[in-house]
């Protein structure tokens, strides 16, 4: 069984369009995160909540809305996409919020937005 | 603010060579320092990690060793294998943060 997982796994649009990613994880975390992976590569954290409430909320257009429908699911909305947009997109959870006593995340595989 | 520098990529090696990738850190207090990797098509796995300096984390053969007095975490491996090839990532959870702040990615082919 998949531990995180996301759907889809990859997403071509057109701009201006509204589109969903969800991601389920079935390790009974606590915590789950949106990262974006950018063409160089680079991991950047969105968003991140914890038992259903929005713990971290980076800096990132209010056209992307996460939403905690319960603790096992962490969708991502984003509204009137742009080209800029493009990239990987990454689902995560860890047991509790990350910090000294608890370390590891696990990661899904990934959905590529392609943004035309 | 907190950082992490890696070494760029890409890195092409023969199978069995030595590999070394560079990863220095900025942060404040005390950080915890991990590597993850990237196989192809698949997300991130926490490959190795360490808590506290000259703590020596390892994972199927790769080693990083916590240098507070270099702020770095350099991973290591004698012999890599084509199986290793991957996009790998430095990244710390500074003393008081809830969130993982990852390096850019090095990206590591290993040919037969």
């Amino acid at each position: 069984d998949t531990a995180v997982s996301q759907t889809p796994k990859y997403l071509v649009t057109q701009m201006g369009n509204d589109k969903s990613i969800k991601c389920e994880q079935n390790l009974g975390h606590d915590t789950m995160y949106w990262y974006k992976q950018d063409s160089k590569k680079f991991l950047k954290i969105m968003f991140s909540y914890n038992n259903k409430e929005l713990i971290i909320n980076e800096t990132v257009p209010n056209r992307f809305s996460p939403k905690s429908p319960d603790k096992a699911h962490l969708n991502l909305h984003i509204n009137s996409l742009e080209l800029g947009d493009s990239a990987v997109y990454f689902c995560a959870s860890s047991q509790q919020p990350i910090g000294r006593g608890n370390t590891e995340a696990f990661f899904g595989q990934g959905t590529r937005l392609t943004v035309v | 603010g907190d950082s992490v520098t890696q070494m760029e990529g890409p890195v092409t090696l023969s199978e069995e060579a030595f590999l070394t990738i560079n990863c220095t850190y900025t942060a404040t207090g005390y950080p915890s320092l991990f590597w993850y990797v990237q196989y192809p098509g698949e997300g991130l796995q926490l490959l190795l990690k360490a808590t506290k300096a000259d703590d020596k984390g390892s994972n199927k053969g790769f080693e990083a060793t916590y240098r507070k007095e270099t702020t770095s975490f350099h991973l290591e491996k004698g012999s890599v294998q084509v199986s290793d090839s991957a996009v790998y990532f430095c990244a710390l959870v500074p003393g008081s943060a809830r969130q993982l702040t990852f390096g850019s990615g090095t990206q590591l082919t290993v040919l037969p």
